[in-house]
């Protein structure tokens, strides 16, 4: 079965610095999103991506983050200045279609801020 | 602002007991609402998908219902075994393109 795939499994980055997370959806798929799971707590929706361009975004998705299909395949996740509390696990997921359908999710990234 | 809540938090049973897992939420205009499992360090894998217009789905030994006006789902799971031990989490979809989600209820499966 077709998986969403997410690289690297673990990020460990100083405060302060850029960081890209990278998504491969599955191939039909045109719905992208970013979730992340903060350890603990609820897994939060960040933003979605539609026809190469953000169709919504949480109010967690502040001027640091940004996203972008740069090349057709991957999706990508921008942290420009990280904080210590953006230590989280960040989910890729698509859906086929429409927002309505359901969502795949990737295994996800850990990203350690130290 | 919709909330999801997942009761209970955490359940412990016998191998080869049916169980219910609870989710309510507080706003009922959903389009859809999805049940996941998710494995220690692991990614959200979709059980099952019940758009709002539908009362139940079933996959195998899972059955979701859904209650959109009492803004209640359950999810029941016959004949459980070791490996149905993971954290189940139910997430909701509105207006909104992202999913709203529950906690989850962490669930061991004794063999």
């Amino acid at each position: 079965e077709p998986e969403v795939t997410q690289t690297p499994s673990h990020q460990v980055t100083q405060m302060g610095q850029e960081v890209i997370l990278r998504c491969v959806p599955i191939s039909n798929h045109l719905y992208f999103y970013w979730y992340r799971q903060i350890l603990g707590q609820k897994v939060e929706f960040l933003v979605s991506f539609y026809n190469n361009e953000i169709s919504e975004k949480s109010e967690i998705f502040d001027d640091q983050f940004s996203v972008e299909r740069p090349d057709g395949s991957n999706f990508t996740l921008k942290i420009r200045s990280t904080k210590l509390e953006d230590s989280a696990m960040y989910f890729c997921a698509t859906t086929r279609q429409d927002s309505n359908q359901p969502q795949h999710f990737g295994d996800g990234t850990r990203l350690s801020i130290l | 602002k919709q909330e999801v809540t997942q009761i209970p938090a955490a359940l412990s049973v016998p191998e080869g007991e049916n169980l219910v897992l609870n989710c309510s939420f507080t706003d009922s205009a959903i389009y859809n609402l999805q049940w996941f499992r998710q494995d220690p360090g692991k990614g959200l894998t979709s059980l099952l998908l019940i758009q709002s217009s539908q009362r139940e789905q079933t996959s195998g030994r899972l059955n979701a219902s859904l209650d959109k006006s009492s803004g209640r789902s359950t999810l029941y799971i016959a004949a459980s075994q070791p490996g149905d031990s993971a954290t189940y989490l139910c997430a909701v979809k509105g207006g909104a393109d992202g999913l709203t989600f529950g906690k989850g209820t962490h669930l061991i499966i004794q063999p």
